[in-house]
């Protein structure tokens, strides 16, 4: 079955700093891999995602991550951190079969970016 | 703003009560996707519409829950006899695959339930 591991419950990183979230998969097949955060009492959003190609994916609000299939590891990065980029990010893969599109989530990790 | 919203936003009722979310995706997506989320888990995924048609649904959609899009636009969920169990963050999400269904979803802002 399709499964996406995000070890981390919370991030704390400053401002200005690089930040890093992680995400492991276990997948059968090519992994379709997705980002998305979620701001307090709000909707998911959309940050990136990888199906195929390079294996640097980049985003919105300059977030990126690397698709690293020996480590089946796909982890959420940014150069400089914001205040604004405190959240809770969201791992997920798209279920096999793919004709049902249905995404499985990762548990969470809660960024926090202090000034 | 013509991305995915949801109505109402939030909910209380009290246990035995029936509820009914509504959900109108973005024009033209065919694919419509209901979640439920708990406080401190991801996203689990409940049922799925391709236009009007109901492909797929999950084992944690008991028989109390259904869920419908009769002209293959908007969607409602419905949840009967709730229980407090039932209390969580239910999201939609909308997608419109072309060939090689790689499409992203885009979710509404969600709708909270509190039952009591």
């Amino acid at each position: 079955a399709q499964s996406v591991a995000q070890p981390e419950d919370q991030v704390k990183v400053a401002e200005g700093n690089p930040l890093t979230v992680k995400c492991t998969y276990s997948v059968s097949g090519n992994p379709y891999l997705f980002w998305y955060v979620q701001y307090p009492n709000r909707g998911l959003q959309f940050l990136l995602k990888y199906i195929t190609g390079d294996n640097l994916v980049k985003g919105s609000y300059g977030f990126e991550a690397e698709f690293n299939k020996s480590q089946t590891s796909f982890h959420l990065k940014k150069p400089s951190a914001l205040v604004s980029d405190s959240a809770l990010y969201f791992c997920a893969v798209r279920d096999w079969p793919y004709n049902t599109d249905k995404l499985i989530f990762g548990t969470g990790t809660r960024l926090q970016v202090f000034p | 703003d013509t991305g995915v919203s949801q109505n109402p936003r939030h909910k209380i009722t009290k246990r035995g009560q029936n509820v009914t979310f509504r959900c109108d995706p973005i024009s033209e997506h065919n694919r419509l996707y209901w979640y439920r989320q708990t406080l401190g888990q991801g996203p689990e995924f409940l049922t799925y519409f391709q236009n009007e048609a109901q492909l797929e649904k999950s084992r944690l959609l008991s028989d109390r829950f259904s869920a419908e899009r009769p002209k293959g636009s908007f969607s409602t969920l419905e949840i009967q006899r709730t229980e407090q169990g039932d209390s969580a963050m239910y999201l939609c999400a909308s997608t419109s695959p072309s060939s090689g269904s790689q499409e992203t979803q885009y979710f509404g802002p969600g709708t909270r339930l509190l039952v009591l």
